[in-house]
């Protein structure tokens, strides 16, 4: 099955940019979506199609893809950015659902 | 707006079966291209992915747990209804419901992502 490896955390202060990034073989060949999980709350969609941002996420938000990695990047980072976030992929190979294993951002 | 809420029980015993249900407002699963899939996420652990139906009745199944899921769709009450068998402790988890889009052509659907998620509901499998 396929597998997508992202950091278990990840520390950033205030006003600085966060890169998250979120591995897989030949990811670039795939379409990957981010989603923000802040405690006791559901996750948010905030990144899909690699880059694009649905509506009401702020432009700070971004992402790209390429090779073996896809990586969301923040910033200008905020206190109220402080959450889990994780990466999914459609694999037709395998699961069509991939998530991974998530990546905590602490704002310091 | 589009909305989803999942019901069901919050306890269940080891080797019951698990009926849990979403109901949503603000879209068709009638409409070609929507779909609504199940994910659970056992306290403190990552998302899993467990299941997905679209507007044409197509479903995908997580392949570990395939055996034990069963998804199915009531449009006409904007209802979503998933069980899962022999529940386990290990299945103790909160299950969201989530609207899916993605890349359709008349039969099937692909680069599937979620948006937006209902609030969960948290499952307790214990006796």
């Amino acid at each position: 099955s396929y597998v997508l490896t992202q950091p278990p955390s990840v520390s950033v202060a205030p006003g600085k940019t966060a890169r998250i990034t979120c591995g897989g073989n030949n990811i670039g060949s795939k379409s990957v979506h981010w989603y923000q999980q802040k405690p006791g709350q559901a996750p948010v969609l905030v990144i899909y199609y690699d880059s694009d941002r649905p509506s009401g996420i702020p432009e700070r938000f971004s992402g790209s893809n390429s090779g073996n990695t896809a990586t969301l990047t923040i910033s200008r980072v905020e206190a109220g950015d402080e959450a889990d976030y994780y990466c999914q992929v459609w694999d037709s190979s395998s699961d069509p659902v991939v998530f991974g294993g998530g990546t905590k951002l602490t704002v310091l | 707006q589009i909305t989803l809420k999942e019901s069901g029980p919050t306890l269940v015993k080891p080797t019951q079966t698990l009926t849990l249900t979403c109901t949503f407002s603000g879209f068709s699963l009638s409409t070609s291209g929507v779909g609504v899939g199940w994910i659970r996420q056992p306290p403190g652990k990552a998302l899993e992915w467990l299941a997905l139906i679209y507007w044409n009745d197509d479903k995908r199944y997580s392949p570990s747990l395939k055996s034990r899921l069963t998804i199915t769709k009531d449009t006409s009450k904007n209802q979503v209804v998933l069980t899962m068998t022999n529940m386990d402790p290990v299945d103790t988890a909160t299950y969201y419901c989530a609207h899916s889009l993605g890349d359709c052509s008349s039969t099937s659907c692909y680069n599937v992502w979620f948006d937006p998620w209902g609030q969960g509901t948290l499952v307790t499998v214990s006796s």
